[in-house]
Parts: C-alpha cells; sequence; structure tokens
C-alpha cells in the first residue's frame, strides 16, 4: 500500500539548474497538490490539480510548473532554481474534490538551493 | 489576505491538561471544510479530524474534538487529556470552493510542547 510516493527525499541544487520532483499515487485520486513547507510559514500551496490535464496555480506558484498528464503522476518542475527555493516540499492527494476524505502526504523532498 | 489564521505560534502545557489550538478562517463559501493535521518532529502528516462547513455537530476522534462556531469563523482543535506524544507541530486547513475548483490552505501551524 505505497499511498504518495515522492522522489527524491534530499536534493541538493546550484542556483540555476532545474529540477523535477515527481510524485506519484496509488489511490486513483482526482485531486493532486504541491505544498513547500518553510519554518514559521506553514504549508503554502504550490499548485493544485483536480484532474488529469488540469492543473491550477495556488498561493505561491512563481519559479514552479507542474502538469499532470495521467492520474497517478503530478510532477513539480523548477525551471531555473533559486537560493528561496530551499525548502521541504509536500505532494499530497485525496478523492474527488468538495469531498471530506482528508489528504495524503508524501513524506516530503527536502531541497536545498547553493 | 491569509484565510487561516493560527494565532498560537507556540504552546506550553502540563501533562494530563486540556489544550485548545486556535484557528480563525476567512471564507465567502457556502460549504467548505476544515482539517486538523499533526505533525511531529519526523515530519509526516498526520491526520486528526475534519469538520464540514454544514456539519450541525462537533466533530469528535478519540481525544480530539473540534470546536466549531461558524458565526465566528473559528475552528479550534481541543485535545483533552494530553499526552508526552502529543508534542509536534499542528496545522488547521480549509478546503474551500467546490465542484472542480477547490483548493486546500493550510495555516501557519502552532507548536505545542507537552511538559511531563
Amino acid at each position: 500500500n505505497a499511498g504518495v510516493t515522492q522522489t527524491p527525499k534530499f536534493q541538493v541544487l546550484k542556483t540555476g539548474q532545474s529540477m523535477t520532483l515527481q510524485c506519484a499515487q496509488d489511490m486513483n485520486h482526482e485531486y493532486m497538490s504541491w505544498y513547500r513547507q518553510d519554518p514559521g510559514m506553514g504549508l503554502r500551496l504550490i499548485h493544485y490539480s483536480v484532474g488529469a490535464g488540469i492543473t491550477d496555480q495556488g498561493e505561491v506558484p512563481n519559479g514552479y510548473n507542474v502538469s499532470r498528464s495521467t492520474t497517478e503522476d503530478f510532477p513539480l518542475r523548477l525551471l531555473s532554481a533559486a537560493p528561496s527555493q530551499t525548502s521541504v516540499y509536500f505532494c499530497a492527494s485525496s478523492p474527488v474534490s468538495n469531498s471530506n476524505q482528508p489528504q495524503h502526504f508524501g513524506d516530503g523532498t527536502r531541497l536545498s538551493i547553493l | 489576505a491569509q484565510k487561516i489564521t493560527q494565532t498560537q505560534p507556540g504552546m506550553f502545557v502540563q501533562e494530563k491538561e486540556a489544550v485548545t489550538l486556535d484557528c480563525t478562517y476567512d471564507t465567502s463559501d457556502q460549504s467548505y471544510g476544515l482539517f486538523w493535521y499533526k505533525q511531529p518532529s519526523s515530519g509526516e502528516m498526520i491526520f486528526l479530524i475534519y469538520q464540514g462547513s454544514y456539519d450541525e455537530q462537533n466533530a469528535t476522534e478519540g481525544r480530539y474534538s473540534l470546536n466549531f462556531q461558524k458565526a465566528r469563523k473559528s475552528a479550534n482543535l481541543v485535545i483533552s487529556a494530553s499526552q508526552l506524544g502529543d508534542s509536534a507541530m499542528y496545522f488547521c486547513a480549509m478546503r474551500e470552493g467546490g465542484d472542480r475548483d477547490d483548493k486546500i490552505i493550510f495555516g501557519k501551524g502552532t507548536r505545542l510542547h507537552i511538559l511531563p
């Protein structure tokens, strides 16, 4: 019962490099989302998706791109990493929108930008 | 404007006492949901309790209950008989919107310390 799987768990990048954070879920959840967690800031929503082919911006979308070609996968792309993007990133999924079902979270990706 | 406000950055509570963690929210939607999550030092997010905007009864889950005051737009988490293992970060979250346009946002959290 894998749930939400995030890879990698840790990553160090240099400023200007690009990378993709992977997120996959095996629960057939329509709703998926990406958050970043910074000290004192809680979890801030980056992008979310209510189904395959549909994505939308959250609270802090600048510097990040997403796509949702399948129900299972929701990768987060950093096109040109900046030190301000150093953070812990969480991917989450939940059943159909407007639901009382909680989100299932991945274990997080700790990303450092030098 | 901040939509989820948790006004207590940190709290210290004696073991076995009850504790209330505050959460106020702002939305113009009639249909919304409120969640509380716990994040221990290990980092995983653990779902605790849910309250729907149309639920007439306050939600309860074991030692957790939610004091939902709709008119005041508050959804405080109450932990009865606190335990050392309750020491963690606690987040309030709101799901608003509807159908295919909803999103879930979080407050900044409250760090709870249970003292022996």
